[in-house]
């Protein structure tokens, strides 16, 4: 089975902390996505990589930054916390090759909170 | 642009009974269809999925969900839901002409199932 893991289920910062969250899979997948969950807003796509090094933005990249240093493992950076970036925070992972490229696994999320 | 629509926020059904959350999407080629559903405090695991040929694609759980051109809906059904059914259920929809790139998802559904 395909295992995306989560540095923190939940994370209390302050306000103009630099936060980051950590993902990591397990196999071998080149895609990884992060997403942010919000109520009634659903996943908004923050950055994508498909591959080391490489980086997309998303739909909301404001705030945010990504590395990805090793095909494993994929962060998300926020420079300066703010209130507003209050969140579930998801990560996700697809496989190589054809259809696969769209199965998106996902990792627990981590919840965080920004005071 | 793609999207997603998903026409309910919340439903309540009774144990026992029978579901359908409906999708709607909108894309001009066919569309790669998911469902995910997201347990409290989760992340999210796919449901099922289709990419071509036959319209009603069975997934796991005992959910199936049927692929509508005319109407352009990918509606998920179960004839007999479980209280553990409970959570949030994402539609989504892939570009099957970018592999690789992130998942279009809806603002979900929220189901509630009474004893």
């Amino acid at each position: 089975d395909v295992k995306v893991t989560q540095s923190s289920r939940y994370l209390v910062k302050r306000t103009g902390e630099k936060v980051f969250l950590e993902c990591v899979q397990d196999m071998d997948h080149e895609n990884m996505f992060w997403y942010r969950q919000d109520p009634g807003l659903g996943l908004r796509l923050i950055y994508f990589s498909y591959d080391v090094k490489m980086k997309e933005k998303g739909d909301i990249p404001e705030g945010y930054s990504v590395s990805r240093e090793k095909k494993e493992r994929f962060s998300l950076i926020l420079e300066s916390a703010s209130t507003n970036q209050t969140s579930m925070y998801l990560c996700a992972s697809t496989g190589t090759g054809g259809l696969l490229t769209y199965e998106q696994y996902f990792g627990p999320g981590t919840r965080l909170t920004v005071t | 642009a793609q999207s997603v629509t998903q026409p309910d926020i919340h439903i309540t059904v009774s144990e026992g009974a029978s579901l359908e959350l409906r999708c709607n999407y909108s894309y001009g080629a066919t569309p790669y269809l998911f469902w995910y559903v997201q347990s409290p405090g989760q992340g999210l695991q796919l449901l099922l999925k289709y990419f071509s040929g036959d319209t009603l694609v069975q997934g796991i759980k005992g959910f199936e969900a049927e692929f509508k051109r005319s109407q352009s809906s990918f509606n998920l059904r179960k004839p007999s839901v479980h209280w553990s059914d409970a959570a949030e259920y994402f539609c989504a929809v892939g570009d099957a002409n970018q592999a690789g790139t992130a998942l279009i998802f809806g603002k979900g559904t929220t189901l509630s199932v009474s004893s």
